[in-house]
């Protein structure tokens, strides 16, 4: 089945500056790949998603970049802002299924 | 867009007893369910994943005995934790899939926290 590893757990930057959180997957085959923000006690809510057909989608400050050779991809989160700190879980398909990254947290100080 | 309705959002029970979560697909047939549970500061892993008007399949190492699901309509999807016990503790959540498998977004329920006291 599908083995999806996200790194790093735990991210702290700056408010205005870059962060990026990276996933890397086993199956070939996965062609769909979505990124989560959850905040605490809450549901996972779909913040961008890649399918690989691209190498990479951008919404706003948000933007993900796919290697299908290297089978990893990233999420880039441009200008952060304390409101984006939360715990970002990326996923991959898994027969039917989806499998989640260990997730990392992320906190943006202001 | 697609929301997956989940009650109860928080439930405190004494050990030994069942509870019942429901999550129901409000502007979507949710042909799969998908249960998950998520303990403090950890990753969302999948218990069991159900098909409508079939049985659950459950990951390795999950009780189907004790965690019941039942899928009887495209609409509505229930997890029965049967016995619980203090280590059942944690965050549910749902998620409803249209039957598009490996490349459509999962529609999540809000969870329901359970604490078995």
């Amino acid at each position: 089945g599908e083995n999806v590893e996200q790194h790093p757990s735990t991210l702290s930057v700056q408010e205005g500056d870059s962060a990026v959180i990276k996933c890397t997957y086993s199956d070939s085959a996965s062609n769909y790949f979505p990124w989560y923000k959850q905040e605490l006690g809450k549901r996972p809510q779909l913040i961008i998603d890649i399918r690989s057909n691209v190498g990479e989608k951008k919404d706003q400050r948000i933007a993900v970049t796919l290697n299908k050779t290297a089978k990893h991809f990233s999420l880039h989160i441009t200008e952060t802002q304390p409101e984006d700190s939360a715990v970002y879980f990326c996923a991959a398909p898994n027969n039917n299924d989806m499998r989640f990254g260990a997730g990392t947290r992320l906190t943006v100080k202001p | 867009g697609a929301v997956v309705s989940q009650h109860p959002s928080w439930v405190i029970c004494k050990s030994g007893t069942s509870v019942k979560i429901e999550c129901r697909s409000l502007d979507f047939q949710a042909t799969t369910m998908f249960w998950y549970r998520q303990f403090p500061k950890q990753s969302l892993m999948l218990m069991a994943t159900s098909n409508e008007g079939s049985k659950a399949t459950y990951e390795q190492g999950v009780e189907k005995d004790k965690f019941l699901i039942n899928h009887a309509s495209l609409t509505l999807s229930t997890l029965t934790v049967t016995s619980a016990h203090p280590e059942d503790s944690s965050f549910y959540i749902c998620s409803g899939g249209s039957g598009r498998g490996r490349s459509s977004p999962l529609h999540f329920g809000n969870g329901t926290r359970l604490t078995v006291t």
